[in-house]
């Protein structure tokens, strides 16, 4: 069975630019997470989907930050415009419903000049 | 607050000898206990996990742990380190909403 898969896995941008990050979910796994994880740091949820339905967006910075989830399978998260501060690592994650163990891709590592 | 505290940041072992990762939680109902596995660029692969009953959790790649709810832990073990354990570990507490949190990870480095 297919992990969560993500990309781009690498990503080099200069800052003010925009960037986005796509993530499939595992097949059937209905709760769909964005986590982001600074250097030396464990991974912080960004934002939360039970289907298509984001229930927990309150540590998202909405004035940057945009994520959808369209049909309630693929998940795209973009920031517009970048800053400095971005580089980070950003993971998806998914899990059968919410409760349940939570899979982590491999991350798409954002680099930002 | 609900809080993880991993309190060792690095930890160096000889590939061979025992292991012990500690992981101290805040929480204020009876939490869900995981740890996972991050090797160098790479996502974190979930070693174990504890949602209830036997306290102490068989896990992968020969890892267990055991859920002290008196001390507030959830210890990471391993009789014998191998060179390719070396990776960043980390912690973390959830429940049933999903949300996961997690400690600032430990890196454990192993000498040949």
């Amino acid at each position: 069975e297919a992990g969560v898969v993500q990309s781009p896995r690498y990503k080099i941008i200069e800052k003010k630019q925009p960037v986005a990050f796509w993530c499939n979910p595992i097949s059937g796994h209905n709760t769909l997470y964005w986590y982001l994880q600074n250097l030396g740091q464990g991974p912080e949820l960004l934002i939360r989907y039970e289907n298509e339905e984001a229930v927990d967006d309150s540590q998202l910075p909405k004035d940057r930050f945009s994520a959808e989830r369209l049909k309630g399978v693929d998940s795209t998260l973009k920031i517009q415009p970048a800053e400095l501060g971005d580089s980070a690592v950003y993971l998806c994650a998914s899990s059968q419903d919410r409760g349940n163990t939570i899979y982590f891709g491999e991350g798409s590592w954002l680099t930002v000049v | 607050a609900q809080s993880v505290t991993q309190p060792d940041i690095h930890i160096t072992v000889s590939e061979g000898a025992s292991l012990e990762l500690r992981c101290n939680y805040s929480y204020g109902a009876t939490p869900y206990l995981f740890w996972y596995v991050q090797s160098p660029g790479q996502g974190l692969q979930l070693l174990l996990k504890y949602f209830s009953g036997d306290t102490l959790v068989q896990g992968i790649k020969g890892f267990e742990a055991e859920f002290k709810r008196s001390q507030s832990s959830f210890n990471l073990r391993k009789p014998s380190v191998h060179w390719s354990d070396a990776a960043e570990y980390f912690c973390a507490v959830g429940d049933n909403t999903g949300k996961l949190i997690f400690g600032q990870g430990t890196t454990l480095q192993v000498k040949p």
